[in-house]
């Protein structure tokens, strides 16, 4: 099975910052990795596909970038909105896995 | 509009077999490239993916769960049926159905509002 692993599990950032999560797949996934956003209590949403494409309706402040093991999703300009956990997936090869999960703060 | 939406019971006792229903519109499961899958969510813990079932009844599950887990489509209905035998307290979680286009890009673009299923005696 391919691993992933986020970096940092939480974190803590204030409005207007640019923040950056990173994920790592223990092999190379090419750029077969999506990022879903999850607010408490709800089901996840798609923000990122194929490493660097935006979802329809997922505001710009959102970007991926990566390709190979090494991915990055960032944020600029944080809103209050922003608060949730983040995860990335690869959806290279089964069994499909996800990260652990970034949880965003805002301080 | 593309929707989900995860029936079944909320509790089961331990042994027990968790049968959930995918009920979704706004697409075709005989539509090529379509998939619709399951991913369960233990509270407080990470996304774990379950399995897939293709519109060419390709069937995909999570190893670690294959011997337990059984994905059934009806088309007529819309339905997609997960069956997970010998349920534990280990398979507590909110239980999530989503869809998947393999032809534009793959990822989990559509999910339902998921459903939450203890285990308990």
């Amino acid at each position: 099975d391919i691993q992933m692993t986020q970096s940092p599990s939480t974190l803590s950032a204030s409005i207007g910052d640019r923040v950056t999560i990173t994920c790592r797949a223990s092999q190379s996934i090419s750029s077969w990795l999506a990022w879903y956003q999850q607010r408490p209590g709800k089901a996840p949403n798609l923000l990122i596909y194929k490493a660097s494409g935006l979802q329809s309706g997922v505001p710009s402040r959102f970007s991926g970038s990566g390709s190979g093991t090494e991915f990055t999703l960032t944020i600029s300009g944080l809103q209050p909105d922003d608060c949730a956990t983040y995860y990335c997936q690869q959806y290279d090869s089964y069994p499909y896995t996800f990260g652990q999960g970034t949880k965003l703060e805002i301080k | 509009q593309i929707t989900l939406k995860e029936s079944g019971p909320a509790l089961v006792k331990p042994t027990q077999t968790l049968t959930l229903t995918c009920t979704f519109s706004g697409f075709s499961l005989n539509t090529g490239g379509v998939g619709v899958g399951w991913i369960r969510q233990p509270p407080g813990k990470a996304l774990e993916w379950l399995a897939l079932i293709y519109w060419d009844d390709d069937h995909r599950h999570s190893p670690s769960l294959d011997s337990r887990l059984t994905v059934t489509k009806d088309t007529s209905k819309n339905q997609v049926v997960l069956t997970m035998t010998n349920m534990g307290p280990v398979d507590t979680g909110t239980y999530y159905c989503v869809h998947q286009n393999i032809e534009s890009s793959g990822p989990f673009d559509y999910w339902g509002l998921g459903t939450l299923v203890t285990v308990s005696s």
